[in-house]
C-alpha cells in the first residue's frame, strides 16, 4: 500500500497567490482528513469528509480556505488568496470507516507564503 | 466536546532514562485514546492505540500507555529511551467527534 500521497512536499509562493494542496488518500478509505501544523497553534483539523462528502468544516479559518473531494481518490484544499500567516505544514490523512479505526497521515505540504 | 492536554512541551532525556509524558482529557462519555509519534520531518505515525478492554497498552518500538479512566489520563511510559526516540509525541482523544490533538511534547534525548 503506498500509503497517502501528497503533493507538493513544499510551496513557496508569493502573498496573494493561490495555492492549491492536493492528496490521495489510501484506497478503500472512507474518511478524508486535512490538518494545518504551526508551531503556535499544534495540529488543527481543518475539514474532514466522509464518503467525498463534507461532514465538518468548521476548523477552516476563513473564506479564502475551501476543500473538495470530487471522488473517492482524490481531494484538493485551496487557499485564495494566500497569506503570510498560512504558512504552515497541512497534512492530510484517511481512515476507514469506524470509530476504532487509525487515521493514516501523510507526509505534508510545507507551505511558506511570502 | 473534547479536548486534549500535554503537561510538557519539551523534555530532554540522557540515553537510558526512564520516560514518562503525560496526556489528559475531557470528555465523560467512551472515548478512543491515541498516541502518534513525529520525528523530524516526517509525518505522524500511530505509535500505539487504546480502545477497550486491557487499560495497559503496548505499543511500537518498546512504547506503553496506561489509561487510568478515574484520572482521564493516558500517559505514554518507556523504561529506557534511545537517541532515535527524539521527536515530537501527540496525545490524541476520540469521543463524540474526530481525533482532537494535543499541542504535543517534543522529546530530545542526549547521549
Amino acid at each position: 500500500d503506498a500509503g497517502v500521497i501528497q503533493s507538493p512536499r513544499h510551496e513557496v509562493t508569493e502573498m496573494g497567490q493561490e495555492v492549491t494542496l492536493r492528496c490521495k488518500p489510501i484506497s478503500g478509505h472512507d474518511y478524508l482528513f486535512w490538518y494545518r501544523q504551526t508551531m503556535m497553534r499544534g495540529l488543527e483539523l481543518l475539514i474532514y469528509f466522509n464518503n467525498n462528502v463534507p461532514i465538518d468544516d468548521s476548523g477552516m479559518p476563513e473564506d479564502r480556505f475551501s476543500a473538495k473531494m470530487p471522488n473517492a481518490s482524490f481531494s484538493t484544499l485551496k487557499i485564495q488568496p494566500s497569506e503570510p500567516r498560512d504558512s504552515a505544514v497541512y497534512f492530510c490523512a484517511s481512515s476507514r470507516a469506524g470509530a476504532q479505526e487509525t487515521q493514516y497521515f501523510g507526509p505534508g505540504t510545507r507551505l511558506l507564503v511570502l | 466536546a473534547q479536548s486534549v492536554s500535554q503537561h510538557n512541551h519539551h523534555v530532554i532525556l540522557s540515553e537510558a532514562a526512564s520516560l514518562e509524558l503525560g496526556c489528559n482529557y475531557s470528555y465523560g462519555g467512551t472515548v478512543n485514546l491515541f498516541w502518534y509519534v513525529q520525528y523530524p520531518g516526517q509525518h505522524l505515525q500511530l505509535l500505539l492505540k487504546y480502545f477497550s478492554g486491557d487499560p495497559l497498552v503496548k505499543g511500537i518500538k518498546g512504547f506503553e500507555a496506561e489509561f487510568i479512566k478515574s484520572k482521564f489520563s493516558f500517559n505514554l511510559r518507556k523504561p529506557s529511551v534511545q537517541w532515535s526516540d527524539t521527536a515530537e509525541y501527540f496525545c490524541a482523544v476520540k469521543g463524540n467527534t474526530p481525533l482532537v490533538f494535543g499541542k504535543g511534547t517534543r522529546l530530545s534525548v542526549i547521549a
